[in-house]
């Protein structure tokens, strides 16, 4: 089984700094690959980032970008120039990349993270 | 673009009542998913269906039934709800690949009484 673990209930930061956040995660698959998602007050799930475990180089996405460490199976998001629309619960997943996971994600339980002006 | 549809978007039940939600695809995805979301927690799969004709038990899956309608379509039922199932519901689809993301319905919000 895997689990997904985001120890920052909550984070808060200013407009135009960079804040990260953390997530750690538990799978027994050697190929997997890590997503960060964004759902603001609209509750709507939306991608920012994704990583697949055998790519040793970080992935970046205009503002967003990753840190992952395989060894440490640790993978935080730092987002840079923060900006009021950033504030929205951040969840960190995982899928296994085998044929038989379908793709099937296990989250964290969530950031709350809140941009302030 | 409508990308995932889910309805209702939010619904009061009474213990006991049945109820079905939808949920509608339009990006030719092959799978399909179900999770719930309940406070302070991150979203738990439900069920999901990898390709049209299979449905699958994810993690939590007591109390519900699913139905690949078509490729397109993945309704997920309460037979007989029960207050433990207040919760948000989000459907989600993926095309079939490596890194793929899953992409999501705006969510039901379902209360039992």
């Amino acid at each position: 089984a895997q689990t997904v673990t985001q120890s920052q209930p909550e984070m808060s930061v200013q407009e135009a700094e960079t804040v990260t956040l953390s997530c750690t995660y538990d799978t027994s698959e050697n190929n997997y690959y890590l997503f960060w998602y964004k759902q603001p007050p609209s509750r709507q799930m939306i991608l920012v980032i994704r990583q697949e475990a055998y790519k040793q180089q970080n992935a970046t996405e205009n503002r967003f970008s990753v840190n992952f460490q395989k060894a440490a199976k640790s993978f935080s998001l730092k987002i840079s120039d923060s900006q009021l629309g950033d504030t929205a619960m951040y969840f960190c997943a995982v899928a296994n990349a085998g044929g038989t996971s379908y793709g099937k994600l296990t989250f964290g339980q969530g950031t709350i993270l809140t941009v302030h002006p | 673009n409508a990308g995932v549809t889910q309805t209702p978007k939010f619904q009061v039940l009474k213990t006991g009542q049945s109820m079905t939600l939808q949920c509608a695809q339009d990006m030719n995805h092959n799978s399909m998913y179900w999770y719930r979301q309940d406070p302070g927690m991150g979203l738990r799969l439900i069920y999901y269906s990898a390709s049209e004709g299979t449905t699958d038990k994810g993690e939590v899956p007591n109390g519900y039934n699913v139905s690949r309608l078509n490729k397109r379509e993945f309704s997920l039922r309460l037979e007989s709800a029960a207050p433990s199932q207040t919760s948000v519901y989000f459907c989600a689809s993926r095309v079939t690949g490596r890194n793929q993301p899953q992409h999501f319905g705006d969510g039901t919000r379902l209360s039992i009484l």
